[in-house]
């Protein structure tokens, strides 16, 4: 089945751009969601479909989408962007959603 | 506002089955193109996607689980329940409920999760 890859963590400072790859076999011919999810809380969709931001999601948060890696960009990072992100596809082949295993992002 | 609501006994034997019911309100089950799943993260792990049941009665199933689960949805009481037979203490985590409408690709709304620990 398919599988994604993220690095467990990403550290930023405050008002600098957090970068999160997600890594698959050819994922940019796939649709790449993103969520965002704080300890003890359920996850939050911040990017679906690419780099739509559903309502209530800052410009702040963008993806993208290429070859082998998708990307979610958080810019002007804020203290409150400390969270676990998960990238995610629905897989045509299988009829599984996966996920990827999460990356970790801290603000110094 | 679609909210999702899961509710479930906290604690499950070893070799017993958990049944978990998702209550859905602000949007129905039997809308079109509206497809509801049951996720999983155990403590400190990534999440995993388990089933899926579809507007039209279509189901999907996590291949790796596929013999130790069944999904349903209850139209008229607007709920959708996930049965697991045989649990084990790897089972243990915090069981979610999402919905995922029109292209069906992206979990727009989630519920707040349900805890459930196996153990004797």
């Amino acid at each position: 089945s398919y599988v994604l890859t993220q690095p467990p963590s990403v550290s930023v400072a405050p008002g600098k751009t957090a970068t999160i790859p997600c890594g698959g076999n050819s994922i940019g011919n796939k649709r790449v969601h993103w969520y965002q999810q704080k300890p003890g809380q359920a996850p939050v969709l911040v990017i679906s479909y690419g780099n739509d931001r559903p309502s209530g999601i800052p410009e702040r948060f963008s993806g993208s989408n290429s070859g082998n890696t998708a990307t979610l960009t958080i810019s002007r990072v804020e203290v409150g962007d400390e969270a676990d992100y998960y990238c995610q596809v629905w897989d045509r082949d299988s009829k599984h959603y996966v996920f990827g295993p999460g990356t970790k992002v801290t603000v110094l | 506002q679609a909210t999702l609501e899961e509710s479930g006994p906290a604690l499950v034997k070893p070799t017993q089955t958990l049944t978990l019911t998702c209550t859905l309100s602000g949007f129905s089950v039997s809308t079109t193109s509206m497809r509801v799943s049951w996720l999983r993260q155990p403590p400190g792990k990534a999440l995993e996607w388990l089933a899926r049941v579809d507007w039209d009665d279509e189901k999907f199933y996590n291949t790796s689980l596929r013999t130790r689960l069944t999904i349903s949805k209850d139209t008229s009481k607007n709920l959708v329940v996930l049965t697991m037979t045989d649990l084990d203490p790897a089972d243990t985590g915090t069981y979610y409920c999402a919905r995922a409408p029109n292209r069906g690709e992206a979990f727009d709304s989630w519920g707040q999760g349900t805890p459930v620990t196996v153990s004797s």
